[in-house]
């Protein structure tokens, strides 16, 4: 089982849709959660973070945390085509200093 | 502005040589990270420093090396063991080496070797 598991998509959604982007992770003692977006050929950057269980908001993106389930997604509200990018979860593995990449999800958003 | 740099944002090299990536980054953060991207891969830890002078193995250190001897600096060098050093080289930092803290990438270094 990977630490980090995302679908690879493609995740196709129509303009103005909401796209649901999940993660699940397999250390029950992880705090730390971030979404990042990789554009093709770029660096990832950093959407949000997340820490306490719950939703969390920021302009069209909304974090949602479970750690009981060890689940955590990303919502994007009024998907437009610049969203079309590879989205990446992370997780900061407890007791240690590093941070579990999933392998990403590929989202499309159709004009 | 604050940031991460690295350079060069490409860099080719024939087998058996030895090439070192820049990372410099001015955020002020103490924990600074390497990381290697293949194509449908998700990111792997090279090596990772919590502070000056001290710096620890990832998951995949073989056939790499790294130095910190400054805050704002951790270059790493793709050493001729390296079986496949053809990837995506991403650097990051954080504030401080704790899971509790955002860590920010730069750009990349597109390395091919041949």
């Amino acid at each position: 089982q990977k630490e980090v598991e995302q679908n690879s998509g493609p995740l196709s959604v129509p303009e103005g849709a909401i796209a649901s982007l999940n993660c699940t992770y397999s250390d029950r003692g992880s705090q730390s959660f971030f979404w990042y977006r990789q554009y093709s050929g770029k660096s990832p950057e950093l959407i949000m973070s997340i820490y306490s269980n719950g939703d969390k908001e920021d302009g069209r993106f909304t974090a949602q945390l479970n750690k009981a389930s060890q689940y955590v997604s990303l919502l994007i509200r009024d998907s437009q085509p610049s969203d079309s990018a590879t989205y990446l979860c992370a997780v900061a593995k407890s007791g240690t200093y590093k941070y579990i990449f999933g392998t990403g999800t590929r989202l499309k958003v159709l004009a | 502005d604050g940031g991460i740099t690295q350079s060069p944002k490409y860099l080719f090299r024939k087998e058996g040589q030895n090439v070192t990536l820049s990372c410099e980054q001015n955020l002020n953060h103490d924990a600074m990270y390497w990381y290697r991207q293949d194509p449908g891969q998700g990111l792997r830890l090279i090596y990772y420093s919590q502070i000056v002078n001290d710096f620890q193995k990832g998951d995949i250190a073989e056939g790499y090396s790294v130095s910190r001897e400054k805050k704002e600096s951790f270059p790493l060098t793709v050493t001729s063991a390296q079986k496949n050093p053809t990837a995506f080289y991403l650097c990051a930092s954080s504030k401080q080496g704790r899971g509790d803290y955002e860590q920010y990438f730069g750009p990349g270094t597109r390395l091919t070797v041949t």
